[in-house]
């Protein structure tokens, strides 16, 4: 398995440009997210989905939308960068929403993103 | 949620049992202490979690007071590969979030 992928890894945008977060997990999973991390802070989430069509929004989902049309991707996109979203950003995946051992979560490497 | 707090750094030496506190004193019944761990700049790396009975898995131990107001995590071994930011979170299952605070600079010194 090679668990949860992202693309691209870095990525720089001029303001206002759009661009999509891919992620992808092979796992079969459920439940998968999406949080960003600005530097010394933890992680804030901004969309889950608990399955193929079902998204919800979470803490930050300001200047981004999801769509989840398989189970196994979860693009993220920005509709017209900002440098306020200038973060790195990682994609959660995990088998699903009900068990305490089955909501763990499986994390990937990351997309840092540099917004100017 | 029940809010953590974790001291912002620590330090452990090479071979020593690395014990890492977690503050949760308005944890309710129904909510969970879950570790994740994060090394580098990487994704964070679930460790361990338990409701009120301490745990143990390959990784980690968990200890959780009677109170259930404060948990510890102990990394038996530390080595240097342990060097990394530990995430206390607690949770309610099927809420669907993490909350991630700023968590615990662990830094493992040969």
């Amino acid at each position: 398995n090679a668990g949860v992928t992202q693309t691209p890894k870095f990525q720089v945008l001029k303001t206002g440009q759009s661009m999509t977060l891919q992620c992808a997990q092979d796992m079969n999973h459920e439940y998968m997210s999406w949080y960003r991390q600005d530097p010394g802070m933890g992680l804030r989430l901004i969309h889950y989905s608990v399955g193929a069509g079902i998204t919800d929004q979470g803490e930050v989902p300001n200047g981004y939308n999801v769509s989840r049309s398989t189970t196994e991707d979860f693009p993220l996109r920005l509709l017209s960068a900002a440098p306020s979203q200038t973060s790195v950003y990682f994609c959660a995946s995990s088998r699903s929403s009900q068990g305490a051992s089955r909501e763990t979560q499986y994390f990937g490497p990351g997309t840092r993103l540099l917004v100017l | 949620d029940a809010k953590t707090t974790q001291p912002p750094s620590m330090d452990c030496a090479e071979g020593r049992a690395a014990n890492l506190p977690c503050n949760h004193s308005t944890i309710s019944g129904n909510e969970y202490v879950y570790w994740y761990r994060q090394i580098h700049s990487q994704g964070p790396q679930y460790i361990i979690h338990g409701l009120k009975n301490n745990e143990t898995n390959e990784m980690a131990s968990l200890i959780i007071t009677e109170d259930r107001k404060s948990s510890t995590l102990i990394l038996p071994h530390a080595t240097l590969r342990d060097t990394a930011v530990y995430y206390c979170i607690v949770r309610v299952i099927g809420t669907y979030k993490y909350i991630f605070g700023t968590g615990t600079r662990l830094k493992v010194l040969a």
